[in-house]
């Protein structure tokens, strides 16, 4: 079975700090990774995506990801925080297996970032 | 441009009353999803669709219902058998498996309903 787990409900951080928002994921299969990210009241927007192609993948609004098998996880991270940045983040695993795209969406994890 | 339209964006419900969120696409997907998303939840999947004339039940279909008459267009239903029924609801679309390896989702901006 599949499921993913993010390890903070909230991280609070200062602008022009590093984020790092903790993913840790089961699947049966080789899974796709994504981070999407959510500001109040609107649709989620896709940060970025792991696909075995690289185990560092790079998205958008300098964020980037690490993909660790051997500890099945996909922490999301920024060297530097922006007031923009915060939002509501989720982790999300979709197994490689036939059928429509059955995504499992973590609780999320919402970023505060302070002057 | 491209994009997934919900409307309303807010909707105000009284309790015993149905009401549709409207869904459309111009992306020109095959598969539509409807989410519900409520706080500390994350998000959960009430109904998708693979192909026109097609849907299945997610894991909170109880209380809903959809119907996929067009390929832009995914519909839902909140009926009054729903007991728990304000939340964010999220429509959502992607590419089949065929034509993708990533499986990623294109939401919209989300519909709020409140039900008084």
């Amino acid at each position: 079975a599949q499921s993913v787990t993010q390890l903070d409900s909230h991280v609070s951080v200062s602008e022009g700090t590093p984020v790092l928002l903790r993913c840790n994921y089961s699947s049966s299969y080789s899974p796709s990774l994504f981070w999407y990210v959510q500001h109040p009241n609107k649709g989620l927007q896709l940060l970025l995506k792991y696909t075995s192609a690289a185990t560092l993948v790079k998205g958008i609004n300098g964020f980037e990801a690490e993909f660790k098998k051997s500890e099945t996880s996909f922490h999301l991270t920024k060297p530097s925080a922006h007031m923009s940045d915060a939002a509501e983040y989720f982790c999300v695993v979709t197994p490689f297996s036939g059928g429509y795209n059955k995504l499992i969406f973590g609780a999320g994890t919402r970023l505060a970032v302070h002057p | 441009d491209g994009g997934i339209t919900q409307s309303p964006k807010y909707l105000f419900r009284k309790e015993g009353q149905n009401v549709t969120l409207s869904c459309e696409q111009n992306l020109n997907h095959d598969a539509m999803y409807w989410y519900r998303q409520d706080p500390g939840q994350g998000l959960r999947l009430i109904y998708y669709s693979q192909i026109v004339n097609d849907f299945q039940k997610g894991d909170i279909a109880e209380g809903y219902s959809v119907s996929r008459e067009k390929k832009e267009s995914f519909p839902l239903t909140v009926t009054s058998a729903q007991k728990n029924p304000t939340a964010f609801y999220l429509c959502a679309s992607s590419l089949p498996r065929r034509q993708t390896n990533t499986g990623e989702l294109f939401f919209g901006e989300g519909s709020r309903l409140t039900v008084l």
